[in-house]
């Protein structure tokens, strides 16, 4: 199975600040890659995908890019609205996983 | 309105099954794969495998080959997913989670249901 791991594991960020996260891979996923957040107490929702495409309806402060094994998620001018755990997902190898995730919290 | 409404929350009995549901609405139920994801308490996310509704197809991740059994009623428009010979390692939240046929994002989720498996 392909292992995803994210870094950081927890974040604590001020508002208006931009925020990075990473996502590496144990090996190449060709861009097959996907951003959650998911908010206390809800279901993961789809940000980005192909590592740099943004979702419909999700706000242009997220962004997404990287190739090969290294991806990260960038979201410009933190809002209070974005506090979440955001996870990674491959999708270019079954079975489909996921990273632990990165808690973000405000500080 | 796209919306995927799971049952309420489980609890079972080691060595016992659940079966939980996830009702379809706000499309069409076979034009997509409905995939299932399970969230231990304070960890990440696992992909347990998908069934196409329309075919009954199923594939599942080798982990929960033996635990999860996928089923779906066309009919109701509901998927299911039946959980077995239940230990502590299935506490967890289990969500549904839908995708296009080859596309591997999962675009809406239910609400999720939890599993307590205690005697």
């Amino acid at each position: 199975d392909i292992r995803m791991t994210q870094s950081p594991a927890s974040l604590s960020a001020s508002l208006g600040e931009t925020v990075n996260i990473e996502c590496l891979a144990s090996e190449d996923i060709y861009s097959d890659l996907a951003w959650y957040q998911q908010k206390p107490g809800k279901s993961p929702q789809l940000l980005i995908y192909n590592a740099n495409s943004l979702q419909n309806g999700v706000p242009s402060r997220f962004s997404g890019s990287g190739s090969g094994t290294q991806y990260s998620l960038k979201i410009n001018s933190l809002q209070s609205e974005d506090v979440a755990t955001y996870f990674c997902q491959q999708y270019n190898n079954y079975p489909w996983t996921f990273g632990g995730g990165t808690k973000l919290e405000l500080k | 309105e796209v919306q995927l409404q799971q049952s309420g929350p489980e609890v079972g009995r080691p060595g016992s099954s659940v079966k939980i549901s996830c009702k379809a609405s706000g499309y069409t139920f076979t034009d997509y794969v409905m995939n299932w994801v399970k969230q231990s308490p304070g960890q990440g996310l696992e992909w347990i495998g998908w069934i196409d509704p329309e075919y009954g197809s199923t594939d599942y991740a080798e982990k929960f080959k033996k635990k999860a059994t996928l089923t779906a009623d066309t009919s109701s428009n509901t998927a299911y997913i039946q959980l077995s010979s239940l230990t502590s390692e299935d506490t967890a939240t289990y969500f549904c989670a839908r995708s296009g046929y080859g596309s591997y994002l999962f675009d809406y989720w239910g609400q999720g249901v939890m599993v307590t498996v205690s005697s």
